[in-house]
């Protein structure tokens, strides 16, 4: 089944410990998304990619970057993660020209210690 | 700040009841969508209206838009315990080219007891 995969499912790193996220999609969508979703929060886009065009939010804070090496493959890299970037990060992907819906992957669990 | 907000935030009720959240937002949209989140995963695509539709049905669910009170309800009729989960609003909006961007609103946590 055509799918958006996130590795790992969970993740604990060290406070400052540079950590990366994985994604992954078989539904061969132009457009791919990161989102940050704290504690029974709604989820808050950081960035995305439209192909290779990368996007950041004005508000992203320089922590986060982002890496798209081709269709399938994104990866949210977060240089010194703070006890605050504790969250649950969703991947979603997306082809505008067919719709408008995003397809999103389980997410994967951060805790910082 | 968030696009959407959402009521009620939390909602209980039996199983085959109807369940009604709605969802307000500020500015001028696109369409809006509503997924659902169960617990501790991502989210998933329910359904989608544009903004020249007023009313939308899929299955149990039925979705309102009054873009002049820029507000939307989302309707499960005869719910099931499988139907709990958190539900969110989320308006599109156009990026400038083909990207659409959502913002979610606070989101409805709905229990439905068996």
């Amino acid at each position: 089944d055509a799918m958006v995969i996130q590795n790992p499912r969970y993740q604990v790193t060290q406070f400052g410990k540079p950590v990366t996220l994985s994604c992954s999609q078989t539904l061969n969508h132009n457009v791919m998304y990161w989102y940050q979703q704290k504690s029974s929060q709604a989820p808050k886009l950081l960035f995305h990619y439209y192909d290779k065009d990368f996007n950041n939010e004005a508000d992203t804070p320089d922590n986060f970057q982002s890496r798209r090496p081709n269709t399938s493959f994104c990866f949210l890299d977060i240089r010194s993660p703070g006890l605050g970037d504790a969250a649950m990060y969703l991947c979603a992907t997306s082809s505008p020209p067919r719709g408008n819906t995003q397809y999103f992957g389980p997410g994967t669990r951060l805790t910082v210690l | 700040s968030q696009q959407g907000e959402e009521d009620p935030q939390a909602l209980s009720i039996q199983e085959g009841e109807n369940a009604t959240m709605n969802c307000s937002y500020k500015t001028s949209i696109n369409n809006l969508q509503w997924y659902r989140q169960n617990s501790g995963r991502g989210l998933v695509h329910l359904i989608l209206i544009r903004s020249n539709e007023r009313e939308k049905h899929s299955g149990r669910l039925r979705v309102t838009l009054d873009t002049s009170k820029k507000s939307s309800s989302l309707l499960i009729t005869a719910s099931r315990a499988a139907d709990t989960a958190s539900y969110f609003c989320a308006t599109g909006l156009n990026y400038g080219g083909a990207t659409n961007k959502l913002i979610f609103g606070t989101g409805t946590l709905l229990a439905v007891q068996p």
